[in-house]
């Protein structure tokens, strides 16, 4: 079975602090994805990552960057977080763009 | 118009019954669709994918794609509370690097006992 795991599931920041949320795929996949959900917008797409050092922009890559030096890990840093950065971050992965993505549990952040 | 289009719902449909959640996209050349259930407070989880027109079928599941139409839908039988969920469509679309799976925004489905 593909394991996604993020580093947290409960996080809370104050405003400005840099936030580093990580996540870790098991099954060797290619692509790695980063979205926030939100109640009544869905699941959006912050940034992916199709290849190790490679990133592309998704939907909503403002206040947001990203870090893929290993296949296996795949970070979102919040430079300086912002109340609006509240929210459910989820990670996923697929083997290729096409597949399915697995999820991880998600880390809900509150920026105080 | 959006790309991938679910009802919000809520839908609410009696225990054993069956239960049936529609999805329009709006790219023709879209090759790949995915339907996933999210608990609330929960991540989504891969319920099945599908490729191929026709109907797939997985146990309670069949998911059914209409590539004329554009639409994928999926059927689940025997409805059970457990099945209470929000059901998202995912559909991918594109070849290029830039190509991406679409997200819909979710049918929220209660089964009432």
């Amino acid at each position: 079975d593909v394991k996604v795991t993020q580093s947290s599931r409960y996080l809370v920041k104050r405003t400005g602090e840099k936030v580093f949320l990580e996540c870790v795929q098991d099954m060797d996949h290619e692509n790695m994805f980063w979205y926030r959900q939100d109640p009544g917008l869905g699941l959006r797409l912050i940034y992916f990552s199709y290849d190790v050092k490679m990133k592309e922009k998704g939907d909503i890559p403002e206040g947001y960057s990203v870090s893929r030096e290993k296949k296996e890990r795949f970070s979102l840093i919040l430079e300086s977080a912002s109340t609006n950065q509240t929210s459910m971050y989820l990670c996923a992965s697929s083997f290729r763009a096409d597949n399915e993505q697995f999820f991880g549990p998600g880390t809900r952040l509150t920026v105080l | 118009q959006k790309e991938v289009e679910q009802n919000s719902g809520p839908l609410s449909v009696p225990e054993g019954a069956i239960a049936s959640l529609n999805c329009t996209y709006s790219d023709r050349v879209s090759q790949s669709f995915f339907w996933y259930r999210q608990y609330s407070g929960k991540s989504p989880e891969l319920i099945m994918s599908i490729y191929s027109n026709g109907d797939k079928e997985d146990g309670r599941f069949t998911a059914q794609l209409n590539k004329a139409s554009q639409y994928v839908s999926l059927l689940i039988r025997d409805s059970q509370p457990s099945d209470s969920a929000t059901y998202l469509c995912a559909v991918f679309s594109g070849y290029s690097s830039a190509s991406k799976i679409i997200f819909g925004s979710g049918t929220r489905l209660s089964i009432r006992p």
